[in-house]
């Protein structure tokens, strides 16, 4: 049973555009709502995370966007860059009760 | 600051050979976790620990065993290797106040013949 499921699983964005990553849950106790960064040879990092009491959250280029309604959050990527070209991945917990639940990731490249 | 730190970086067992896979943290983090990464699956908890002394099966356990005998140091061992097994290994950390927020070591690539 997949508990986080993620969409795209891959993305080509153009330099400068949006790239947008959706995420979806079924466990309406899950209350943390975190994003990943990997690149290639490495771990995944932290990228920005969110708890259901806001809507959404944003650091520099990166937004989530939470709809509790739907159960689905989704990473927004503003004027996104070659730099940005790595592997998503979404990810949702209890806080304080369970480990990290992780999507299966997207492969994101941004082409000049 | 070396982080998350996992030991070794490559791996070619038979199968039916043992092995362990070590992993630190200097970052006196309570929580530490295992997940393995295959293409298309995403990361999928094996075992973890929320502190010394004590282990907790993840979403896909078997074949693996961990130890946790200091708070530094989380330990996966495979008894009799399969191919099944071939994976890249990732070791997490996190602390008792931030839990969501994991620390990544590089992993370690497991190849099994």
């Amino acid at each position: 049973q997949q508990q986080v499921k993620q969409s795209p699983q891959s993305l080509i964005v153009q330099k400068g555009g949006i790239s947008i990553i959706n995420c979806a849950y079924e466990n309406t106790a899950f209350d943390y709502f975190p994003w990943y960064q990997q690149f290639p040879g490495k771990g995944p990092a932290l990228l920005i995370a969110i708890r259901p009491d806001v809507s959404e959250k944003k650091e520099g280029r990166f937004t989530i966007s939470f709809n509790k309604s739907a159960k689905q959050f989704s990473l927004h990527i503003m004027d996104s860059q070659p730099g940005d070209s790595a592997t998503y991945f979404c990810a949702a917990s209890i806080a304080g009760n369970t480990p990290l639940v992780f999507g299966k990731g997207t492969r994101l490249s941004v082409i000049a | 600051n070396a982080g998350v730190t996992q030991t070794p970086k490559f791996r070619v067992l038979k199968t039916g050979q043992s092995m362990t896979l070590l992993c630190a943290q200097d970052m006196n983090h309570e929580y530490m976790y295992w997940y393995r990464q295959d293409p298309g699956m995403g990361l999928r908890l094996i075992h973890y620990s929320v502190g010394e002394g004590t282990t907790a099966k993840g979403e896909v356990p078997d074949g693996y065993n961990v130890s946790r005998l200091k708070k530094q140091n989380f330990l996966l061992g495979l008894e009799s290797a399969a191919p099944s097994q071939t994976s890249v290994y990732f070791c997490a950390s996190s602390s008792l106040d931030r839990r969501g927020a994991l620390h990544f070591g590089n992993g370690t690539r497991l190849t099994v013949t």
